[in-house]
């Protein structure tokens, strides 16, 4: 089945320790999201890609950097984790920019800073 | 800016009853509001979702009204069953390819 995958699920990393998380996708889909989702929380976009144009949320600190190498993979990098960091990381795509079409959702990383 | 509000972020309902969630978005060009489904644990999924050109969709027990001038839209779920115990998003998009989330809704049905 076609679908959105993160890796890994679980992810603890130590305090101010540069930690990678991933996303792929098999939908072929132009546009990948990365959200951060905090315990009984709304999720909150930090970035987004068009193909290869990177747009990042004003408020997206400085810390979360994300790379497109290709139409299927998307990272997201935390240079140096605090502890208000830890949260679920959701991945999404969707098919393109048309505000009407669906957000597919990864089952999303935890990550725990220790 | 941007803004979505949802209420409320509690909800109990008798399982059979009917379950209403409410939101209320700011910008009157948005044009396209989808619901997503969060059980504990997982992805967001969505269930539903309306265009800013229709009023009412249902989807078997599920249905979401839009009313545009009033700027706000509502998810209906009749005869509700424990599998309906998930936390419950409501989205909003501005005209782009981003959405902008309310805050959520815990809703448990009690057996």
């Amino acid at each position: 089945d076609a679908m959105v995958i993160q890796n890994p699920r679980y992810q603890v990393t130590q305090f101010g320790k540069p930690v990678t998380l991933s996303c792929s996708q098999t939908l072929n889909h132009n546009v990948m999201y990365w959200y951060q989702q905090k315990s009984s929380q709304a999720p909150k976009l930090l970035f987004h890609y068009y193909d290869k144009d990177f747009n990042n949320e004003a408020d997206t600190p400085d810390n979360f950097q994300s790379r497109r190498p290709n139409t299927s993979f998307c990272f997201l990098d935390i240079r140096s984790p605090g502890l208000g960091d830890a949260a679920m990381y959701l991945c999404a795509t969707s098919r393109d920019r048309k505000p009407d079409n669906e957000q597919f959702f990864g089952p999303g990383t935890r990550l725990t800073v220790l | 800016g941007e803004n979505v509000e949802q209420h409320p972020s509690t909800l109990s309902v008798q399982e059979g009853d009917s379950a209403v969630i409410k939101c209320t978005y700011s910008d009157s060009a948005s044009n396209y509001f989808p619901w997503y489904k969060q059980e504990l644990g997982k992805r967001p999924q969505l269930i539903i979702d309306i265009r800013s050109n229709v009023g009412e969709k249902k989807d078997q027990r599920i249905a979401v009204t839009l009313n545009k001038t009033a700027k706000h839209f509502s998810l209906h779920i009749t005869e509700t069953q424990p599998e309906d115990s998930a936390v419950y998003f409501c989205a909003a998009s501005f005209g782009n390819e981003k959405l902008t989330f309310g805050t959520g809704t815990r809703l448990t049905i009690i057996p």
